[in-house]
C-alpha cells in the first residue's frame, strides 16, 4: 500500500529565504505526486503535480518540487519565501493502479516578517 | 465555474441527532470523493465514487455513517446517530478521469460539532 511522510510537523522561515518542506514517499509501481496548500478555514488548493518527465516540478505561487525516484522523495521548494505562504502543506501519493490518493499528515508552514 | 460546493459550511448538533452534509461536484468530474480532517488523525479518505457508484467505502468508520450519490451533481454524507468524536472538518473533492492522474478540487469543508 502506498504511503507518504511528512518529517516536519512544523517549518519556520524568514522571509525573502529559500523554503524547503519535505516528503518521502513508498507506493508500489510508477509514483503520482502532489502536493497541496491549506489556508486557515479553506479547503485544499492543488499546487504542482508530478506525473512523469523532468524531475524539477514548477507550480501555482513560485513554488516548485524535485522527484529523487532513489531518494523516494518529492520535497516542496520556493527560493524566497512570503509571509502569505504560511499555511499547512500537504503532499499526496497516487499510484498507477488506484484512483484515490493518500495524503501525508501535513507540514505547517510559518514565514516570518 | 463555482468549484465544489458544500453545504452548509457549518453545523452544531447535539448527540444522538442525525446530521446530513451535502456535496455538488464540478460539473462533468467523475469521482466523487469524502474526506475527514482532525488534529489527531489529520486528512483521512472516508468513501469515493466513480460515476455514482461507490468504489472504496474502507475508510467509513462505522455504519453510523453513510454516504449516497444518487446522481452525478449531487452527494451526501449521512451520520446517524452523531457523536462527539465526529467532530471534524468534512471534505468533499471531484476529479475528472479524463486524464486519469489529474488532481483533485477541493470544496470549502463542512465545520461539524457534536456536542
Amino acid at each position: 500500500a502506498q504511503s507518504v511522510a511528512q518529517p516536519e510537523d512544523q517549518v519556520n522561515v524568514a522571509e525573502g529565504n529559500p523554503l524547503t518542506v519535505k516528503c518521502t514517499y513508498s507506493v508500489s509501481g510508477n509514483p503520482y505526486l502532489f502536493w497541496y496548500v491549506q489556508y486557515p478555514n479553506r479547503g485544499l488548493q492543488f499546487l504542482l503535480k508530478y506525473i512523469t518527465g523532468d524531475n524539477l516540478v514548477k507550480g501555482s505561487y513560485g513554488f516548485e518540487a524535485e522527484f529523487n525516484k532513489s531518494q523516494t522523495s518529492f520535497h516542496l521548494k520556493k527560493p524566497s519565501a512570503l509571509v502569505s505562504d504560511s499555511a499547512l502543506y500537504f503532499c499526496a501519493v497516487r499510484d498507477g493502479s488506484g484512483q484515490n490518493f493518500v495524503f501525508g499528515p501535513g507540514t505547517r508552514l510559518s514565514v516570518l516578517p | 465555474d463555482a468549484g465544489v460546493i458544500q453545504s452548509p459550511r457549518h453545523e452544531v448538533t447535539e448527540m444522538g441527532q442525525e446530521v446530513t452534509l451535502r456535496c455538488k461536484p464540478i460539473s462533468g468530474h467523475d469521482y466523487l470523493f469524502w474526506y475527514r480532517q482532525t488534529m489527531m488523525r489529520g486528512l483521512e479518505l472516508l468513501i469515493y465514487f466513480n460515476n455514482n457508484v461507490p468504489i472504496d467505502d474502507s475508510g467509513m468508520p462505522e455504519d453510523r455513517f453513510s454516504a449516497k450519490m444518487p446522481n452525478a451533481s449531487f452527494s451526501t454524507l449521512k451520520i446517524q446517530p452523531s457523536e462527539p468524536r465526529d467532530s471534524a472538518v468534512y471534505f468533499c473533492a471531484s476529479s475528472t478521469l479524463a486524464g486519469v492522474y489529474n488532481e483533485q478540487f477541493f470544496g470549502p469543508g463542512t465545520r461539524l460539532t457534536v456536542l
